[in-house]
């Protein structure tokens, strides 16, 4: 069965710089989220789309932005990168934020900035 | 601002042991209580608990929810060197928006 994708697996950067992490859910799920997880952390939320329209926001960072495409695609764009944003992450998608579904993931995109 | 709390922080066991993992939460809004299992890389879904006293079962694993009292358990009998992993439980509120716990670390010796 499909999961969700994610691309890059890996991303070195340098501070200051820019990265784009990439998320396609499982076919016909709308519903995508973001999530970092820091070294020895529980992911934290970062942000949520649901049909293309931002649904819920967590604690991401002003310098982060994403956007769900109409393909349901997601993209999570990092700029002015810090050595704190080190870490691994996660997107995950589910069948609409209105039923009670579960989420899947995938399998991360791991993130060095040095 | 929703709270989940998992015990104990880490475990050792031998093979064959069994093991009871804990999750307590705080959620405004509350829909559902979600098991995942973190080897690697990205967690992988266990269970999903939505009612209370009805336990679900997948395997050597085992999972209720009370409701009343605010926790979920995660039990595994018969445990193998394979389900050493980090075990979050989250909570999912009325946006399905996942709240992490801190996790459980569980080691399985030979």
């Amino acid at each position: 069965a499909a999961g969700v994708i994610q691309s890059p697996r890996h991303l070195i950067k340098e501070k200051r710089e820019t990265a784009t992490l990439k998320c396609y859910p499982i076919p016909r799920h709308d519903t995508v989220y973001w999530y970092q997880q820091g070294p020895g952390q529980d992911p934290q939320f970062l942000i949520s789309f649901y049909e293309k329209m931002q649904s819920d926001k967590g604690s991401i960072p002003d310098r982060f932005s994403a956007q769900q495409f109409s393909d349901y695609h997601s993209e999570l764009n990092m700029s002015s990168l810090e050595l704190g944003d080190s870490a691994l992450y996660f997107c995950a998608s589910s069948l609409s934020p209105r039923g009670n579904t579960e989420a899947f993931f995938g399998q991360g995109t791991r993130l060095t900035v040095v | 601002e929703d709270k989940v709390v998992q015990s104990p922080l880490s475990l050792v066991v031998h093979e064959g042991d069994t093991v009871t993992l804990n999750c307590s939460y705080e959620v405004t809004n509350f829909r559902s209580l979600l098991w995942y299992k973190q080897e690697k890389k990205a967690p992988t879904f266990l269970f999903m608990l939505t009612s209370s006293g009805i336990e679900k079962k997948s395997g050597r694993l085992s999972s209720i929810l009370d409701k009343k009292e605010l926790f979920s358990i995660l039990n595994i009998t018969a445990t193998q060197t394979g389900d050493s992993a980090i075990y979050l439980c989250a909570s999912n509120n009325a946006g399905n928006m996942l709240t992490f716990g801190g996790g459980t670390r569980l080691m399985v010796k030979p």
